[in-house]
């Protein structure tokens, strides 16, 4: 049993590249979640998926598009980085009220 | 505006000592959650607080909540070194149609022998 698990662990992009962030539980949960942690911020939630096929905006949603594959996988995607999206991304997954945090993706745009 | 205000943000105790985290919330919720997080780690669910007055406790932390002055409160017992980490608290908030989990800046706690 993973958990919440998300790859890469690092990543270096240069402005206007892309990239998609993956995510993927194995916990059986409906909901996910994806935030960006930033010094002295705390967290923002980027985006969040109730269920398998649905997907709402958090509160930092520009810049940003999600897929909700199947129920195990919910993945991040960065059309055009910027440098103000240098920032670890954390997915996570919720059962009862309880989130499960994954390890996180520190991305660096220059 | 959904906002999370912690206090105090830096927290240095002694070992052996009690304080209190402070978490005011800015609309009205029923469901309230601590976290902690190590420096370079991600996050660990500690307590999820669901009515107005529960209370929880985890050795020698204990959270509790008033939904009506939106205030939750991590009581910290005779602190020792491994309680050492960054705290946040975060909650529901709905504005206008939707929700929003939104979180506190965190309290960087060190706990000093």
């Amino acid at each position: 049993n993973a958990g919440v698990t998300q790859t890469p662990k690092f990543q270096v992009l240069k402005t206007g590249q892309s990239m998609t962030l993956q995510c993927a539980q194995d916990m059986n949960h409906n909901s996910m979640y994806w935030y960006r942690q930033d010094p002295g911020m705390g967290l923002r939630l980027i985006y969040y998926s109730a269920s398998e096929g649905t997907t709402d905006k958090g509160e930092v949603p520009n810049g940003y598009n999600v897929s909700r594959l199947n129920k195990r996988e919910f993945s991040l995607r960065l059309e055009s980085a910027a440098p103000s999206q240098t920032s670890v991304y954390f997915c996570a997954s919720t059962k009862r009220d309880t989130q499960y945090f994954g390890p996180g993706t520190r991305l660096t745009v220059l | 505006e959904l906002k999370v205000e912690q206090n105090p943000l830096f927290l240095s105790m002694q070992e052996g000592k009690n304080y209190t985290i402070y978490c005011n919330y800015s609309t009205t919720s029923d469901r309230l959650y601590w976290y902690r997080q190590d420096p370079g780690k991600s996050l660990e669910s500690l307590f999820v607080l669901l009515s107005n007055g529960a209370v929880k406790q985890e050795g020698r932390l204990m959270a509790s909540l008033d939904t009506k002055a939106r205030l939750s409160t991590l009581h910290i017992t005779a602190a020792v070194h491994d309680l050492s980490a960054t705290y946040f608290c975060s909650y529901w908030g709905y504005g206008g149609s939707q929700g929003n989990l939104i979180f506190g800046k965190g309290t960087k706690l060190s706990v000093k022998p």
